[in-house]
């Protein structure tokens, strides 16, 4: 079984850091994706931790720490464009059949 | 040309209709993968193959089926659609191990 824990909304201000908090529970762990997915498209891939630490990516920033089964991503300098739902998904081997929640939603104001 | 190329984009049947919506992706990844999205959920998975001979279900299978007609296509059936299918249906595709899933646009089917 798998279960996930993220905030269902969130909102924060252009130009502004947001952190999005994640907490899992899951039988077996490989790695964790972050997506991003704007309302009626695709998700799209954002990052994949495998090991603890920090992996920066431009604006983007993911975390993971495996002891806790916790992972965090980082957005900075906000863009109205970064309005949308971010999914955290563990990854337990398998055949890579990932299982996506409802993630959580971003609202960036003015 | 996008990477994975999902037909139709758009479209509106009536309960009882076949439908077929189809997947091809260039990506040349063996693994290829149905879901589907409602409103204010997450994406489930309805099928997936690990290659040509492979077909799994996923958690939502009932009143689906899929053909896997080759490394690059992959197609979902409803034999018999049914209102409570009006979706938005996601095709992907992926390498082996932990590989990024790379999506298709979306398919929005509407059921009369």
């Amino acid at each position: 079984g798998q279960n996930i824990d993220q905030p269902t909304e969130m909102t924060a201000t252009e130009g502004a850091i947001v952190q999005i908090n994640c907490t899992y529970q899951t039988s077996g762990f490989n790695g964790l994706f972050w997506y991003q997915q704007h309302a009626g498209e695709a998700p799209t891939f954002l990052s994949y931790n495998v090991l603890d630490g920090l992996e920066e990516k431009g604006r983007f920033s993911s975390f993971l720490s495996r002891s806790k089964g916790y992972s965090y991503l980082l957005l900075k300098e906000l863009q109205m464009k970064d309005s949308a739902s971010y999914l955290c998904v563990p990854f337990t081997g398998g055949g890579n059949k990932l299982t996506f929640g409802t993630g959580t939603q971003l609202k960036v104001e003015l | 040309d996008a990477d994975v190329t999902q037909t139709p984009r758009n479209r509106i049947t009536k309960t009882g209709k076949r439908i077929m919506l189809e997947c091809s992706q260039t990506k040349g990844h063996d693994r290829m993968y149905w879901y589907r999205q409602d409103p204010g959920l997450g994406l489930r998975l309805i099928y997936y193959s690990f290659d040509v001979k492979d077909i799994n279900k996923g958690e939502i299978s009932d009143g689906y089926s899929v053909s896997r007609q080759a490394q690059a296509k992959f197609s979902l059936s409803l034999e018999s659609a049914i209102p409570n299918q009006t979706a938005l249906y996601f095709c992907a595709t992926s390498g082996a191990g932990a590989n990024v899933l790379t999506f298709g646009a979306g398919s929005r089917l509407t059921v009369l």
